[in-house]
């Protein structure tokens, strides 16, 4: 099974200023034949369901604001937000669908406002 | 537009069995994947199994292999998660997902159910 690690836990950033979450997988992700890193970052809020922000790695979903961005490739993938809003507080997760399905999250790292 | 709308809020005893459902529409239901995934009180994510209902093909990560079931009714579009023993650990809300992520179409979430179970 690929196990997926972020870092840190949590951070707090103020408002205006860059946050950027880091996460491991155990094994790579990225399928050769096709080039593509199975990874995908989700933002969680309190009280809601968690929305899918960017897909294969660096692909961000329609609507998704262009301060979020993803990078990496292989086992070793970034999440950074270019300057935090308040609206960004939340809890963010990578996730790998690399594997047959049930996939894995990462433990998740919680974005807080300094 | 897709949709999935999950059963409502149960409180349950330990030992008590359960099924909660989620109903998908806007979309060809029995040819996308549909999961469940908990999160525990103050937990992150963790996903407990998946179905293909047009194959009911469904696979079940370790950590909940024969402690629940998962199952689809595709003549009413409805996907279920199912307890024969609750226990207290198993408070926590659940969420099912469709996943197109594979194919590129990104995914949909349900609403949500939490689950309480407490003597």
């Amino acid at each position: 099974d690929i196990v997926m690690t972020q870092s840190p836990d949590s951070l707090a950033v103020s408002l205006g200023e860059r946050a950027t979450i880091s996460c491991k997988s155990s094994q790579s992700v990225l399928y050769s034949s096709n080039n593509k890193n199975y990874l995908a970052w989700y933002q969680h809020k309190r009280g809601q369901p968690p929305k899918l922000l960017i897909s294969w790695a660096s692909t961000r979903e329609s609507g998704v604001p262009d301060r979020f961005s993803g990078s990496g490739s292989g086992t070793d993938f970034t999440l950074t937000i270019s300057s935090l809003q308040a609206e960004d507080v939340a809890i963010y997760y990578c996730h790998q669908y690399y594997t047959t399905p049930p996939w894995a999250f990462g433990q998740g790292t919680k974005v807080e406002i300094k | 537009e897709v949709q999935l709308v999950q059963s409502g809020a149960e409180v349950k005893k330990p030992g008590e069995s359960l099924k909660i459902s989620c109903k998908g529409s806007g979309y060809t239901f029995a040819n996308n994947w549909i999961g469940w995934v908990r999160q525990m009180p103050g937990k992150g994510l963790e996903w407990m199994g998946i179905i293909y209902p047009g194959k009911s093909d469904t696979r079940y990560s370790p950590s909940f292999r024969g402690h629940v079931t998962i199952s689809a009714d595709t003549s009413i579009r409805t996907v279920y998660l199912q307890w024969g023993s609750l226990q207290a650990s198993d408070t926590a809300m659940y969420y099912c997902v469709r996943t197109g992520l594979v194919r590129g179409e990104g995914d949909d979430w349900g609403q949500g159910t939490l689950v309480t179970v407490s003597s």
